[in-house]
């Protein structure tokens, strides 16, 4: 069945460094992955995504990569801040499964200043 | 903008006892989409309305139930509640381009 796995679960970093999440996806018909950031008793916000004829995105210091063939996609944040501690989720989207996105199981991010 | 809106943010309910919860998505948009969120098994997919119509159904029992009004709010019913029924429960309006799919703030459900 459809699945998103998603590594690492837990992953901390010292101010200043980068941080990846790795996600892997199995239907090959998903077409749009997007990256939420959750704040601890908040709403999950969107923070980048991408749609599958892209291979690479960047907004400041987020960028998202796109291996269409591995069914594989990551989040880079460069230059960690402790704001950018929270629980991020990768999720895919399949046109041919109307409004119901795939999430990850999450990855808590902690930066340590 | 105004975001989506869930109403209550906080329930507790009794075992076997039935909850409705409610979700206005942002004006003008037609699809909402209902979430479950537990530690254990992260953000399931419940179901997604369009235009008053189920479009799609994620694999819950169907205890779960949901509708949409002619305004585009939604309601989900969650009938004979079981304590692993306690989860967040998000709701989603439509996809836009700006935006991705944006969520609410979430109901809070505690079953005792």
């Amino acid at each position: 069945g459809e699945n998103v796995e998603q590594h690492p679960s837990t992953l901390s970093v010292q101010e200043g460094d980068s941080a990846v999440i790795k996600c892997t996806y199995s239907d090959s018909a998903s077409n749009y992955f997007p990256w939420y950031k959750q704040e601890l008793g908040k709403r999950p916000q969107l923070i980048i995504d991408i749609r599958s004829n892209v291979g690479e995105k960047k907004d400041q210091r987020i960028a998202v990569t796109l291996n269409k063939t591995a069914k594989h996609f990551s989040l880079h944040i460069t230059e960690t801040q402790p704001e950018d501690s929270a629980v991020y989720f990768c999720a895919a989207y399949g046109s041919s499964n109307t409004g119901k996105l795939i999430f990850g199981q999450g990855t808590t991010l902690q930066v340590k200043p | 903008k105004a975001g989506v809106t869930q109403t209550p943010r906080y329930l507790i309910k009794t075992r076997g006892q039935q909850v409705t919860l409610s979700c206005s998505p942002i004006s003008g948009h037609r699809s909402v989409s209902w979430y479950q969120q537990t530690p254990g098994q992260g953000l399931q997919f419940l179901f997604e309305y369009f235009s008053e119509t189920q479009r799609n159904k994620g694999n819950f029992p169907g205890r779960f139930s949901g509708r949409q009004f002619s305004n585009s709010r939604s309601e989900m019913n969650v009938s004979t509640l079981e304590l692993g029924d306690s989860a967040l429960y998000l709701c989603a309006s439509s996809w836009d381009r700006e935006s991705g799919y944006t969520f609410g703030s979430g109901t809070r459900l505690t079953v005792v």
